[in-house]
């Protein structure tokens, strides 16, 4: 299984909501990550776990909240967003943080509307 | 920034033409990947060229890498109208930290 999976595909929330984006992957990959991507724009890296710990965290605004609950798992808990905010979420996994030939892969994103 | 600069931003072309996109980068790199985005999508992974190396092919693919102007190139050759799609490279540098460039949207046309 080389995919990685992402729910929901589309979300729209209002600015006081309170959502989570889900990601998953079963290839026994340690490193998991999000980035944010507006349209037209390269993925931006917001947060990186490797082992399940907090590995990066790219000055993220606090109303985005990671959560890695196990080695498979990554979740984005999203709380009180601006309608900046908006855009294509995406998560990658790869086998190891920091090996020189590692590459990752990336789900489909999440569509993120915040009205 | 350490973001890679690509260009061009756009290139159209014609079905079965080469499409060649560059990107330059600003510091030292451990491997440089080029990634594929179909519109609205995740990214997928097409070829990584470690700082030790020049060139490297990948089917109807071709990656150059000089170090020493900080910069690379994908050229695909015999392009279809499926490779439409916008291409980032990545600069990866110590900690597995990955830069995405601007990004080349490209278009080919039956």
């Amino acid at each position: 299984d080389t995919e990685v999976t992402q729910t929901p595909k589309h979300l729209v929330m209002g600015m006081t909501n309170k959502k989570s984006l889900k990601c998953e992957q079963h290839m026994g990959h340690r490193a998991m990550y999000w980035y944010k991507q507006k349209a037209k724009k390269p993925p931006e890296l917001m947060f990186v776990y490797s082992y399940e710990k907090l590995s990066i965290n790219e000055s993220v605004p606090s109303r985005f909240s990671p959560e890695c609950p196990n080695s498979s798992l990554l979740n984005l808990h999203l709380h009180a967003l601006q309608p900046e905010d908006s855009a294509l979420y995406l998560c990658a996994s790869s086998l190891v943080q920091g090996w020189d030939t590692d590459t990752q892969y990336f789900g489909p994103g999440t569509r993120l509307t915040v009205l | 920034s350490q973001q890679g600069e690509e260009d061009p931003q756009a290139l159209s072309i014609q079905e079965g033409e080469n499409a060649t996109m560059n990107c330059s980068y600003k510091t030292s790199i451990n491997n440089l990947q080029w990634y594929r985005q179909n519109s609205g999508r995740g990214l997928v992974h097409l070829i990584l060229i470690r700082s030790n190396e020049r060139e490297k092919h990948s089917g109807r693919l071709r990656v150059t890498l000089d170090t020493s102007k900080k910069s690379s190139s994908l050229l695909i050759t015999a392009s279809r109208a499926a490779d439409t799609a916008s291409y980032f490279c990545a600069t990866v540098v110590t900690g597995n930290q990955f830069y995405f460039g601007t990004g080349t949207s490209l278009t080919v046309i039956p």
